[in-house]
């Protein structure tokens, strides 16, 4: 069965402390990953896309990388204002149709 | 600039009654997609379009309902039928369904009163 698994489901980090989220998938025919960034109330805003295993991408402190089962992103000596929810994402075609599947997300929160 | 606007931000329902969110994009793309968002789940595909005049079912269609006569347009109709209708509600779009990074709207929080 296609599926998404983030981990933690929330984690509390000191501005500075670096730290890294974990996204684990199940997908026949991947396609891509896809990181969102979330604030409360307001819809998901894409961050980064990832085709095939070694790719990395990098935006000011957040890294995405993947592997073959799962994606982390490494958010390097975070700030206040990157205290969200980030949500991840798998699209697959091995059924023959595209489907796109989400995480239930990590909510972080970052101390000042 | 470019986006996805969604109305109204707050929409309150009584029992029995159909309430139709709007959803309007002008990134000239031809996908179109809503999406409900409940706590503690990921978000949950009601209908997606590819083009206009068709759509298509996602996962929790029903009591839901929608249309796409513009490509700017995809209109999401909550219906009577829908019986646990509260929740927040997201409207995205992409070049093509294949196309991954989606671009959402605002999001629509809808309450039964």
């Amino acid at each position: 069965e296609d599926q998404v698994t983030q981990s933690p489901e929330a984690l509390r980090l000191q501005e500075g402390e670096s730290s890294s989220l974990n996204c684990s998938y199940t997908v026949s025919g991947l396609r891509g990953l896809f990181w969102y960034r979330q604030d409360p109330g307001k819809g998901p805003e894409f961050l980064f896309t990832l085709y095939s295993a070694g790719e990395e991408k990098e935006k000011e402190r957040l890294k995405a990388t993947l592997t073959k089962k799962e994606s982390f992103l490494h958010i390097t000596a975070p700030k206040p204002e990157d205290s969200a929810t980030y949500l991840c994402a798998v699209l697959g075609d091995g059924s023959g149709t595209y489907k796109y599947i989400f995480g239930t997300g990590t909510r972080l929160k970052v101390l000042a | 600039d470019g986006g996805i606007t969604q109305s109204p931000k707050y929409l309150f329902r009584k029992e029995g009654q159909n309430v139709t969110l709007s959803c309007e994009q002008n990134l000239n793309h031809d996908a179109m997609y809503w999406y409900r968002q409940d706590p503690g789940q990921g978000l949950r595909l009601i209908y997606y379009s590819q083009i206009v005049n068709d759509f298509q079912k996602g996962d929790i269609a029903e009591g839901y309902s929608v249309s796409r006569e513009k490509k700017e347009s995809f209109p999401l109709t909550v219906t009577s039928a829908q019986k646990n209708p509260t929740a927040f509600y997201l409207c995205a779009s992409s070049p093509g369904q294949g196309a991954g990074g989606y671009t959402f709207g605002s999001g629509t929080r809808l309450t039964v009163v």
